[in-house]
């Protein structure tokens, strides 16, 4: 595709209950980011990937969170048990190369997760 | 700790002004400075960068002026029109090795 998309867009969960949020980069982007967007708390990175190496895991903020990207593609962050501190719109982003931010991100629009 | 720190968290102008949005950083390892743009319901789009070897960057009606030495940047946006109207981020990186750490950004508004 021509962006980043993610879905689903709106999600609503209850608290304690599991939930996959999925990105899809664009194609030949090698970098993925995740990143949380909270009111008033600006975009906080939580997982890196690039290439083949080990995701940089160093922004989750609990054991809750987890992420994959599969065959260097499509990525799925998962949370379980949420938690209502949770809710929040999650971002996905990717960028073309290893040097990756000189380029910039392209970011999607976001799944905004609420839990209930 | 927070890495970037961004004022105001809000500005209102009116069509015609120059809106500034400040950015203060606290890692001398950063060197690459980029602002983002983001409308309500959309991802944050990049919109200008600089890199610390140069003092100002210019980009249409966008400006970056950087100081090394106060480890400060800003954003000036020229001649402001009511669809400047959005949420502007600043962001600093040490290029190529970390992610982007973002300010809280800035809700900007430009009345006509």
């Amino acid at each position: 595709g021509a962006g980043v998309s993610q879905s689903p867009s709106n999600k609503v969960t209850e608290k304690g209950k599991d939930v996959e949020l999925r990105c899809d980069p664009i194609s030949g982007h090698t970098a993925l980011y995740w990143y949380r967007q909270s009111l008033g708390q600006g975009l906080e990175f939580l997982i890196y990937f690039q290439g083949n190496s080990a995701p940089d895991k160093s922004g989750l903020p609990s054991d809750r969170f987890s992420a994959e990207r599969t065959g260097g593609s499509v990525s799925t962050l998962t949370i379980q048990r949420t938690q209502q501190e949770d809710s929040a719109v999650y971002l996905c982003a990717s960028s073309p190369r290893r040097d990756s931010t000189l380029l910039g991100y392209t970011f999607g629009s976001g799944t905004r997760l609420t839990v209930v | 700790q927070q890495q970037v720190k961004q004022s105001p968290q809000s500005l209102i102008v009116q069509k015609g002004g120059i809106p500034i949005i400040n950015c203060a950083y606290e890692n001398t390892a950063f060197d690459y400075f980029p602002w983002y743009q983001q409308f309500p319901g959309k991802g944050p789009a990049l919109l200008i960068a600089i890199r610390p070897d140069v003092s100002e960057k210019k980009e249409g009606r966008f400006t970056i002026s950087f100081n090394k030495s106060a480890k400060q940047f800003s954003l000036h946006i020229m001649d402001s029109q009511p669809g400047d109207s959005a949420t502007y981020f600043c962001a600093a990186s040490v290029a190529g090795n970390t992610p982007l750490v973002f300010g809280k950004g800035t809700r900007l508004s430009v009345i006509a």
